[in-house]
């Protein structure tokens, strides 16, 4: 069965303290695995697709990077505007679905 | 978001009575979805469709049923709503890199 675990469910940094996120998958034939950003009252926004292990991309202060089990959110020098709930997802060979983690919501203090 | 438009955005309702949320994309993607949004669950797939008049169930199925009459609309219908069906509802559309969700629906239900 595919699952998506992401931790720390929360985490509070200060302005410019940069940190991870992690998110443990198993699937059956990682078809990607997407990072998306969802502030309060708004659906999900799309930020990055991981195709294969070893691919990394950037956007922005975010890096996201990915091996066989996990993938990881690198936040470098945040600011207050990064805040928000940060979602991972997969998608395995078996469908078109995506199976969500839970999100972990990040606040970035001035 | 653009392309992807969901109505109503907030709807309260009673226990017993039918409920359908609309979800309208303008992109002509052939796969859409709907999830459901709650607190500690994360986003978890209801139905989802893959192409006009095809559809299948998600993972938390019960108490729902889709339709999908052209590729532009595909609607969700709560045939007897329950409080446990307090809920954001997105939906989603998939192309390209990335799956667009949209702004959500929240229902309550009383």
């Amino acid at each position: 069965e595919d699952q998506v675990t992401q931790s720390p469910e929360a985490l509070r940094l200060q302005e410019g303290e940069s940190s991870s996120l992690n998110c443990s998958y198993t699937v059956s034939g990682l078809r990607g695995l997407f990072w998306y950003r969802q502030d309060p009252g708004k659906g999900p926004e799309f930020l990055f697709t991981l195709y294969s292990a070893g691919e990394e991309k950037e956007k922005e202060r975010l890096k996201a990077t990915l091996t066989k089990k996990e993938s990881f959110l690198h936040i470098t020098a945040p600011k207050p505007e990064d805040s928000a709930t940060y979602l991972c997802a997969v998608r395995g060979d078996s469908s078109y679905k995506l199976i969500f983690g839970s999100g972990t919501r990040l606040l970035v203090r001035p | 978001d653009a392309g992807i438009t969901q109505s109503p955005r907030h709807k309260v309702t009673e226990t017993g009575t039918p409920v359908t949320l609309r979800c309208h994309q303008t992109e002509n993607h052939r796969y859409m979805y709907w999830y459901r949004q709650d607190p500690g669950h994360g986003l978890r797939l209801i139905h989802y469709s893959y192409g006009v008049k095809d559809t299948d169930k998600g993972e938390v199925s019960d108490g729902y049923s889709v339709s999908r009459s052209k590729t532009e609309d595909f609607l969700l219908t709560l045939e007897s709503a329950t409080s446990s069906q307090t809920s954001v509802y997105f939906c989603a559309i998939s192309g390209g890199d990335g799956y667009t969700f949209g702004s959500g629906t929240r229902l309550t239900v009383v």
